[in-house]
Protein backbone atom coordinates (compact mmCIF):
# COMPACT_ATOMS: atom_id res chain seq x y z
CA UNK A 1 0.00 0.00 0.00
CA UNK A 2 1.21 3.64 -0.74
CA UNK A 3 1.07 5.90 2.38
CA UNK A 4 3.83 7.43 4.89
CA UNK A 5 5.58 5.75 7.54
CA UNK A 6 6.50 6.95 10.67
CA UNK A 7 8.21 5.46 12.97
CA UNK A 8 8.52 5.03 16.07
CA UNK A 9 5.22 5.20 17.22
CA UNK A 10 6.70 6.30 20.75
CA UNK A 11 9.65 7.30 21.50
CA UNK A 12 11.00 8.39 25.01
CA UNK A 13 14.44 10.89 25.18
CA UNK A 14 16.42 11.30 28.23
CA UNK A 15 18.13 15.05 29.25
CA UNK A 16 20.65 15.68 26.91
CA UNK A 17 20.04 13.44 24.28
CA UNK A 18 19.72 13.38 20.40
CA UNK A 19 17.15 11.56 19.04
CA UNK A 20 15.99 10.46 15.77
CA UNK A 21 12.28 10.21 14.17
CA UNK A 22 11.87 8.33 10.97
CA UNK A 23 9.58 9.40 7.86
CA UNK A 24 9.75 7.41 4.62
CA UNK A 25 6.91 7.60 1.74
CA UNK A 26 6.38 5.28 -1.17
CA UNK A 27 4.23 7.86 -2.55
CA UNK A 28 6.93 9.30 -4.79
CA UNK A 29 6.35 12.51 -3.68
CA UNK A 30 8.61 15.46 -3.92
CA UNK A 31 7.64 18.00 -1.18
CA UNK A 32 8.29 16.13 2.78
CA UNK A 33 7.09 18.10 5.77
CA UNK A 34 7.77 17.91 9.90
CA UNK A 35 5.17 19.48 12.09
CA UNK A 36 4.78 19.50 15.67
CA UNK A 37 1.42 19.08 17.66
CA UNK A 38 0.79 20.25 20.69
CA UNK A 39 -2.61 20.19 23.00
CA UNK A 40 -5.46 22.20 21.72
CA UNK A 41 -2.77 24.13 18.93
CA UNK A 42 -2.76 23.55 15.31
CA UNK A 43 0.02 22.39 13.88
CA UNK A 44 3.11 23.88 13.58
CA UNK A 45 5.68 23.81 10.63
CA UNK A 46 9.00 22.82 11.15
CA UNK A 47 11.30 21.95 8.44
CA UNK A 48 10.08 21.27 4.83
CA UNK A 49 12.39 19.67 2.05
CA UNK A 50 10.67 20.27 -1.91
CA UNK A 51 13.31 18.43 -3.63
CA UNK A 52 16.56 15.88 -2.63
CA UNK A 53 19.50 17.67 -1.08
CA UNK A 54 17.53 20.67 -0.12
CA UNK A 55 15.48 21.70 2.95
CA UNK A 56 14.02 24.91 4.65
CA UNK A 57 13.02 26.07 7.82
CA UNK A 58 9.60 26.28 8.91
CA UNK A 59 8.59 28.51 12.31
CA UNK A 60 9.83 26.88 14.67
CA UNK A 61 13.00 25.09 13.77
CA UNK A 62 15.38 25.82 16.75
CA UNK A 63 16.46 22.80 18.51
CA UNK A 64 15.59 20.73 15.07
CA UNK A 65 17.54 19.38 12.49
CA UNK A 66 16.72 17.36 8.95
CA UNK A 67 18.44 15.72 6.31
CA UNK A 68 16.89 15.00 2.91
CA UNK A 69 19.29 12.50 1.21
CA UNK A 70 16.71 10.12 -0.64
CA UNK A 71 13.34 11.28 -2.01
CA UNK A 72 11.87 8.87 0.30
CA UNK A 73 13.28 9.50 3.67
CA UNK A 74 13.13 12.59 6.05
CA UNK A 75 14.31 12.01 9.17
CA UNK A 76 14.15 14.76 11.73
CA UNK A 77 16.64 14.91 14.70
CA UNK A 78 15.03 16.22 17.84
CA UNK A 79 18.67 17.73 19.84
CA UNK A 80 19.24 18.23 23.44
CA UNK A 81 18.67 22.39 22.47
CA UNK A 82 15.47 21.75 21.97
CA UNK A 83 13.98 22.34 25.31
CA UNK A 84 10.18 21.35 25.06
CA UNK A 85 10.56 18.09 23.16
CA UNK A 86 7.05 16.55 24.08
CA UNK A 87 4.86 16.53 21.35
CA UNK A 88 3.17 14.86 18.96
CA UNK A 89 5.58 14.86 15.63
CA UNK A 90 3.64 14.01 12.18
CA UNK A 91 5.59 14.08 9.20
CA UNK A 92 3.58 14.82 5.22
CA UNK A 93 4.79 14.54 1.94
CA UNK A 94 2.84 16.43 -1.33
CA UNK A 95 3.20 16.01 -4.86
CA UNK A 96 4.95 19.23 -5.16
CA UNK A 97 5.33 22.71 -3.28
CA UNK A 98 2.93 24.29 -5.20
CA UNK A 99 -0.47 25.36 -4.41
CA UNK A 100 -2.56 22.42 -5.78
CA UNK A 101 -1.37 19.74 -4.00
CA UNK A 102 -2.47 18.78 -0.63
CA UNK A 103 -0.45 17.28 2.22
CA UNK A 104 -0.79 13.79 3.18
CA UNK A 105 -0.13 12.94 7.08
CA UNK A 106 1.93 9.77 8.81
CA UNK A 107 0.01 8.37 11.76
CA UNK A 108 3.20 10.31 13.71
CA UNK A 109 5.21 9.83 16.38
CA UNK A 110 4.97 10.76 20.24
CA UNK A 111 7.92 11.59 21.76
CA UNK A 112 8.02 12.54 25.47
CA UNK A 113 10.87 13.26 28.14
CA UNK A 114 12.17 10.47 30.67
CA UNK B 1 -4.49 37.68 16.31
CA UNK B 2 -3.84 34.14 14.71
CA UNK B 3 -3.85 33.66 10.87
CA UNK B 4 -6.41 31.20 11.23
CA UNK B 5 -9.40 31.02 14.18
CA UNK B 6 -11.36 27.77 14.76
CA UNK B 7 -13.40 27.52 18.03
CA UNK B 8 -11.81 24.11 19.87
CA UNK B 9 -15.21 22.73 21.03
CA UNK B 10 -16.45 20.11 22.18
CA UNK B 11 -19.26 20.21 19.52
CA UNK B 12 -21.98 17.37 20.68
CA UNK B 13 -24.16 16.36 18.55
CA UNK B 14 -26.75 13.20 18.08
CA UNK B 15 -26.47 10.94 15.74
CA UNK B 16 -28.09 11.86 12.87
CA UNK B 17 -27.51 15.27 12.70
CA UNK B 18 -26.40 18.35 10.08
CA UNK B 19 -22.85 19.20 11.92
CA UNK B 20 -21.53 22.91 10.78
CA UNK B 21 -17.48 23.58 11.76
CA UNK B 22 -16.47 27.15 11.20
CA UNK B 23 -12.95 28.49 10.63
CA UNK B 24 -11.97 32.11 10.16
CA UNK B 25 -8.64 33.38 8.84
CA UNK B 26 -7.45 36.78 8.04
CA UNK B 27 -5.38 37.16 5.66
CA UNK B 28 -7.03 37.98 2.18
CA UNK B 29 -4.47 36.42 -0.02
CA UNK B 30 -5.02 32.94 0.93
CA UNK B 31 -6.57 31.36 -2.15
CA UNK B 32 -6.37 27.18 -0.94
CA UNK B 33 -8.52 25.34 1.96
CA UNK B 34 -8.67 22.40 3.73
CA UNK B 35 -10.36 20.56 5.55
CA UNK B 36 -8.64 17.07 7.59
CA UNK B 37 -10.18 15.24 10.36
CA UNK B 38 -7.87 13.90 12.54
CA UNK B 39 -8.87 10.52 15.01
CA UNK B 40 -7.14 10.14 18.03
CA UNK B 41 -3.49 8.98 17.92
CA UNK B 42 -3.45 9.77 14.58
CA UNK B 43 -2.48 11.35 11.59
CA UNK B 44 -4.86 14.12 9.71
CA UNK B 45 -6.43 12.85 6.71
CA UNK B 46 -7.49 14.89 3.71
CA UNK B 47 -10.99 15.18 3.76
CA UNK B 48 -11.72 18.03 1.41
CA UNK B 49 -9.32 20.80 -0.60
CA UNK B 50 -10.81 23.81 -2.19
CA UNK B 51 -9.58 26.58 -4.24
CA UNK B 52 -12.57 28.86 -5.03
CA UNK B 53 -15.36 30.54 -3.15
CA UNK B 54 -18.27 28.38 -3.41
CA UNK B 55 -19.23 25.02 -2.47
CA UNK B 56 -17.76 21.69 -3.07
CA UNK B 57 -19.60 18.55 -1.67
CA UNK B 58 -18.45 15.02 -1.35
CA UNK B 59 -21.08 12.39 -0.35
CA UNK B 60 -21.86 13.18 3.52
CA UNK B 61 -19.35 16.14 3.51
CA UNK B 62 -19.57 19.58 1.74
CA UNK B 63 -17.02 22.73 1.91
CA UNK B 64 -17.64 26.20 2.07
CA UNK B 65 -15.40 29.46 1.29
CA UNK B 66 -16.63 32.60 1.56
CA UNK B 67 -13.48 34.72 0.41
CA UNK B 68 -15.52 38.16 1.14
CA UNK B 69 -16.13 37.55 4.34
CA UNK B 70 -12.43 34.80 5.21
CA UNK B 71 -15.08 32.37 6.50
CA UNK B 72 -14.45 28.75 5.79
CA UNK B 73 -16.94 25.77 6.82
CA UNK B 74 -17.41 22.21 6.90
CA UNK B 75 -20.97 20.40 6.71
CA UNK B 76 -21.38 16.94 7.72
CA UNK B 77 -24.84 15.58 6.47
CA UNK B 78 -26.56 12.82 8.64
CA UNK B 79 -23.36 12.56 11.51
CA UNK B 80 -22.07 9.03 12.51
CA UNK B 81 -20.75 7.87 15.63
CA UNK B 82 -17.89 7.45 13.40
CA UNK B 83 -17.66 10.96 12.58
CA UNK B 84 -16.69 11.80 16.18
CA UNK B 85 -13.22 13.65 15.77
CA UNK B 86 -11.11 16.53 16.11
CA UNK B 87 -11.50 18.53 12.58
CA UNK B 88 -8.95 20.34 11.20
CA UNK B 89 -9.24 23.52 8.91
CA UNK B 90 -5.99 24.87 6.90
CA UNK B 91 -5.42 27.48 4.73
CA UNK B 92 -2.40 27.70 2.42
CA UNK B 93 -0.22 30.60 2.05
CA UNK B 94 1.36 32.70 -0.81
CA UNK B 95 4.72 30.40 -0.31
CA UNK B 96 2.51 27.25 -0.32
CA UNK B 97 2.72 26.62 3.37
CA UNK B 98 -0.27 25.20 5.42
CA UNK B 99 -1.53 27.44 8.32
CA UNK B 100 -3.67 25.37 10.66
CA UNK B 101 -6.60 26.21 12.91
CA UNK B 102 -6.04 24.67 16.22
CA UNK B 103 -9.03 21.94 15.37
CA UNK B 104 -12.67 21.15 16.85
CA UNK B 105 -13.57 18.40 18.54
CA UNK B 106 -16.82 16.95 17.54
CA UNK B 107 -18.52 13.82 19.24
CA UNK B 108 -21.70 12.24 18.14
CA UNK B 109 -23.51 10.88 20.34
CA UNK B 110 -25.43 7.52 19.00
Amino acid sequence: DGGITQSPKYLFRKEGQNVTLSCEQNLNHDAMYWYRQDPGQGLRLIYYSQIVNDFQKGDIAEGYSVSREKKESFPLTVTSAQKNPTAFYLCASSIGGGGNQPQHFGDGTRLSIL
Amino acid sequence: QKEVEQDPGPLSVPEGAIVSLNCTYSNSAFQYFMWYRQYSRKGPELLMYTYSSGNKEDGRFTAQVDKSSKYISLFIRDSQPSDSATYLCAVMDSSYKLIFGSGTRLLVRP
